[in-house]
């Protein structure tokens, strides 16, 4: 099992649709939490950080639940230019850091 | 934007070449890292370095080798490249500390051998 697992996608909606992105971690110890984006043949980009409270940035909503070891992105009125891979990645500390990127999740917004 | 910059972006060389993939950053952090990603594939980790004269080899077995000598370079050396290098090469650096800081990534480094 890998240790941080996504959704398999792609994700295919059309403009305007509200899109939510899954993923879960198998350690426990895991203490920082991320929302990367990656463009197709480009690097990959923060988009933003999880915290345990949940947080919002414009149209997109990130929440973590610890104790189900869940992390979860919302896209709410898809644009065209959200269409890109959205990476779940994953820190924990245990003995020295150490950072997973789960395989990430292609989401492709159609007009 | 982040201040990590690879060099070259793309490069296709033949068989038996040594290269050297560049990766400098100007934002003084301790921890640098490689990364090999194949097309609409994941991220693999090939090396790291958690600060000067530090090196670490990542999940993927990988023949090259890197040196930190400077906190701002993590060159990746490839003594004897093969087509099966042909991948896009990516350096990113975070800082460190006891919570996990994210990572900025370079463009890249597309290298394709012939």
């Amino acid at each position: 099992r890998k240790e941080v697992e996504q959704d398999p996608g792609p994700f295919n909606v059309p403009e305007g649709a509200t899109v939510a992105f899954n993923c879960t971690y198998s350690n426990s110890a895991s203490q920082s939490f991320f929302w990367y984006r990656q463009d197709c043949r480009k690097e990959p980009k923060l988009l933003m950080s999880v915290y345990s409270s949940g947080n919002e940035d414009g149209r997109f909503t990130a929440q973590l639940n610890r104790a189900s070891q869940y992390i979860s992105l919302l896209i709410r009125d898809s644009k065209l230019s959200d269409s890109a891979t959205y990476l779940c990645v994953v820190t924990a500390y245990t003995g020295g850091f150490k950072t997973i990127f789960g395989a990430g999740t292609r989401l492709f917004v159609k007009a | 934007e982040a201040d990590i910059y690879q060099t070259p972006r793309y490069l296709v060389i033949g068989t038996g070449k040594k290269i050297t993939l560049e990766c400098s950053q100007t934002m003084g952090h301790d921890k640098m890292y490689w990364y090999q990603q194949d097309p609409g594939m994941e991220l693999h980790l090939i090396h790291y370095s958690y600060g000067v004269n530090s090196t670490e080899k990542g999940d993927l077995s990988s023949e090259s080798t890197v040196s930190r000598i400077r906190t701002e370079h993590f060159p990746l050396t490839l003594e004897s490249a093969r087509p099966s290098h042909t991948s896009q090469y990516l350096c990113a650096s975070s800082e460190n500390g006891r919570v996990g800081y994210e990572q900025y990534f370079g463009p890249g480094t597309r290298l394709t051998v012939t």
